[in-house]
């Protein structure tokens, strides 16, 4: 049982280039989530997908694309990376119910050089 | 934006004693979680709670959900070595969006 994972776990970039952050679960879940953890802010839901080719902003949407073609995969794309996008990236999701429950990936420790 | 607060930032106890960690919101939550990070992993979850008043159990750890249903907190009785870690509670409220606003995480050391 995979679960969730996410790649690369570690990666480093220039300012400027694209990067892309996969996702991918096994569990069928509807709703899957983007967010970064930095000091001092916590947890920042970046967007998130209420099933493939539904997708919404969340609180730090700037810089940041999402695509959602298939339920399994919701990868993360930063147009053009900057300093300030260095940060530790999660991926989670969760069941279409009532508990909200959500289920993270091991994260992707992204620097911007 | 939903605000949701949770106390203490950090916690740094010796092994046997006993803490409590705080979240609050001024808004009802329509459900609310607690969930435990170590370094270098993600979150897991250790609880949700929904209904006002609810208590739940874990081993040593104690989650209650407050009667109006805007605050919770966790209880760690006898804490030892391996409790350490970041602890966050993540709240939902009733607004048609799944999206959980987590607090900002209390860090706790437990001190063999």
């Amino acid at each position: 049982d995979a679960g969730i994972t996410q790649s690369p776990r570690y990666k480093i970039t220039e300012t400027g280039r694209q990067v892309t952050l996969m996702c991918h679960q096994t569990w069928s879940h509807s709703y899957m989530f983007w967010y970064r953890q930095d000091l001092g802010h916590g947890l920042r839901l970046i967007y998130y997908s209420a099933a493939a080719d539904i997708t919404d902003k969340g609180e730090v949407p700037d810089g940041y694309v999402v695509s959602r073609s298939k339920t399994e995969n919701f990868p993360l794309t930063l147009e053009s990376a900057t300093r300030s996008q260095t940060s530790v990236y999660f991926c989670a999701s969760s069941l279409r119910d009532s508990t909200y429950e959500q289920y993270f990936g091991p994260g992707t420790r992204l620097t911007v050089t | 934006t939903q605000l949701l607060e949770q106390s203490p930032q950090f916690l740094s106890i010796q092994e046997g004693e006993n803490l409590t960690v705080y979240c609050n919101s001024s808004s009802v939550f329509s459900s609310l979680q607690w969930y435990r990070q170590e370094p270098g992993e993600g979150p897991v979850l250790l609880v949700t709670v929904v209904t006002g008043g609810e208590v739940k159990k874990l081993k040593r750890l104690t989650f209650q959900f407050g009667d109006a249903r805007k605050d919770s907190s966790l209880h760690i009785t006898a804490a030892q070595p391996g409790d350490t870690g970041l602890y966050l509670c993540a709240g939902a409220w009733d607004t048609g969006r799944r999206a959980l606003t987590f607090g900002s995480g209390t860090r706790l050391q437990v001190q063999p």
